[in-house]
């Protein structure tokens, strides 16, 4: 049971360049989201999803795109990386009343 | 939309003593309130979660107490180690009919330091 599984670890785009954050969960959860974590900010709801097929937008969805094929993955696309949009990014996951379990999270770098 | 303040942004206190971090929000329909602690370089872990029904809940040295009509909610964290150096976050969600589907609203968290 790995949990919240995140993809890359790293990443370093250049203005203008498209990419896919991966997140995966194997605990057979319901709902899961994304998050951006910067300095001072906390963190903020980007898209979340309450089941396969459903997403809506959080507190900050602007330049992002995400998708619900299956229960297991919730990927979030950049499609025209800003510098605004280097941040540390986190998934997580929840089942009906339980708490949020978070991946390890991708640090993403936009030059 | 919800808005969670979160004090003080760093608290400093010996090994042993008792920290105390206090949030607050805005919208009553919140009704659940986790407690997120996060290591350097890792995702929030949590840590505590208290479901407004219930006015306090302890975990070993972990305590949250929350009142509904003030909007407002603490971590106690007693007998602090050195282990318990992190930065913590709570966060509030609606939680309708047990939901909880529309993700977290956090608050900008706490820098806990335990002097030895």
């Amino acid at each position: 049971n790995a949990g919240v599984t995140q993809t890359p670890k790293f990443q370093v785009l250049k203005t203008g360049q498209s990419m896919t954050l991966q997140c995966a969960q194997d605990m057979n959860h319901e709902y899961m989201s994304w998050y951006r974590q910067d300095p001072g900010m906390g963190l903020r709801l980007i898209h979340y999803s309450v089941g396969a097929g459903i997403t809506d937008q959080g507190e900050v969805p602007n330049g992002y795109n995400v998708s619900r094929s299956t229960t297991e993955d919730f990927p979030l696309r950049l499609l025209s990386a800003a510098p605004s949009q280097t941040s540390v990014y986190f998934c997580a996951s929840s089942q009906r009343g339980g708490g949020y379990t978070f991946g390890s999270g991708t640090r993403l770098t936009v030059v | 939309g919800e808005n969670v303040e979160q004090h003080p942004s760093t608290l400093s206190v010996q090994e042993g003593d008792s920290a105390v971090i206090k949030c607050t929000y805005s919208d009553s329909a919140s009704n659940y309130f986790p407690w997120y602690k996060q290591e350097l370089g890792k995702g929030p872990q949590l840590i505590i979660d208290i479901r407004s029904n219930v006015g306090e809940k302890k975990d070993q040295r972990i305590a949250v107490t929350l009142n509904k009509t003030a909007k407002h909610f603490s971590l106690h964290i007693t007998e602090t180690q050195p282990e318990d150096s992190a930065v913590y976050f709570c966060a509030v969600a609606p939680m309708y009919s047990g939901g909880g589907a529309d993700g977290l609203t956090f608050g900008k968290g706490t820098h806990l330091i335990i002097q030895p």
